[in-house]
């Protein structure tokens, strides 16, 4: 959908290890957004960018970094992975535009498992 | 703490019937609404958002927005089993690109 691609799309992983979660995009779109998906809790953000070298932090961005140098890739990392961020990784964007017309778009995830 | 609320279901329902799916919002100064439908193990996928009070279709699918109860419903005419999955519901708040989600509805639709 709308052209986001995740890699990797199943990682396994040993704690303390760092781990860099990438989302590709084709649309030119302005915003980009990770999430975190776990049973019982939803979606919840992690971090948005909103352009190249601007982001900002979301409800759970405690041990998780970020970076946008250009507008089509916006990357995740976990600078030492813990059992805790054992979750479902989604990646979104949203074109610009009057806010009230546009949706986000996810990509297809990223399983990771932080043994 | 901005919430968005719904039920978790199982909400189970004939094929055929309408399946009613509810979410609602404590941040009164939420501008649009978002329906996602989620298939195990995939992605959320947009089925249609709103932002003005009243009805607004698309197909088998009417959301309905009500501002002043805070209350935002999908519709689903004529279930089929392929409907089955779960819903999530999302909020946008006043001058914000950023979403809140519920935690979901899951839909059954039995044949």
């Amino acid at each position: 959908d709308a052209g986001i691609t995740q890699s990797p799309r199943h990682k396994v992983t040993e704690t303390g290890t760092p781990v860099t979660l990438r989302c590709h995009q084709t649309e030119n779109h302005r915003y980009m957004y990770w999430y975190r998906q776990d049973p019982g809790h939803g979606l919840r953000l992690i971090h948005y960018s909103y352009g190249v070298k601007d982001t900002d932090k979301g409800e759970v961005s405690d041990g998780y970094s970020v970076s946008r140098s250009k507008t089509e890739d916006f990357l995740l990392t976990l600078e030492s992975a813990t059992s805790s961020q054992t979750s479902v990784y989604f990646c979104a964007t949203q074109g610009g535009g009057a806010r009230e017309n546009q949706p986000q778009h996810f990509g297809d995830g990223t399983r990771l498992s932080i043994l | 703490q901005k919430e968005v609320e719904q039920n978790s279901g199982p909400l189970s329902v004939p094929e055929g019937a309408i399946a009613s799916l509810n979410c609602t919002y404590s941040d009164r100064g939420s501008q649009s609404f978002f329906w996602y439908r989620q298939y195990s193990g995939k992605s959320p996928e947009l089925i249609m958002f709103i932002y003005s009070n009243g009805d607004k279709e698309d197909g088998r699918f009417t959301a309905q927005l009500n501002k002043a109860s805070q209350y935002v419903s999908l519709l689903i005419r004529d279930s089929q089993p392929s409907d089955s999955a779960t819903y999530l519901c999302a909020a946008r708040g006043y001058n914000t690109d950023k979403l809140i989600f519920g935690t979901g509805t899951r839909l059954q639709v039995f044949p």
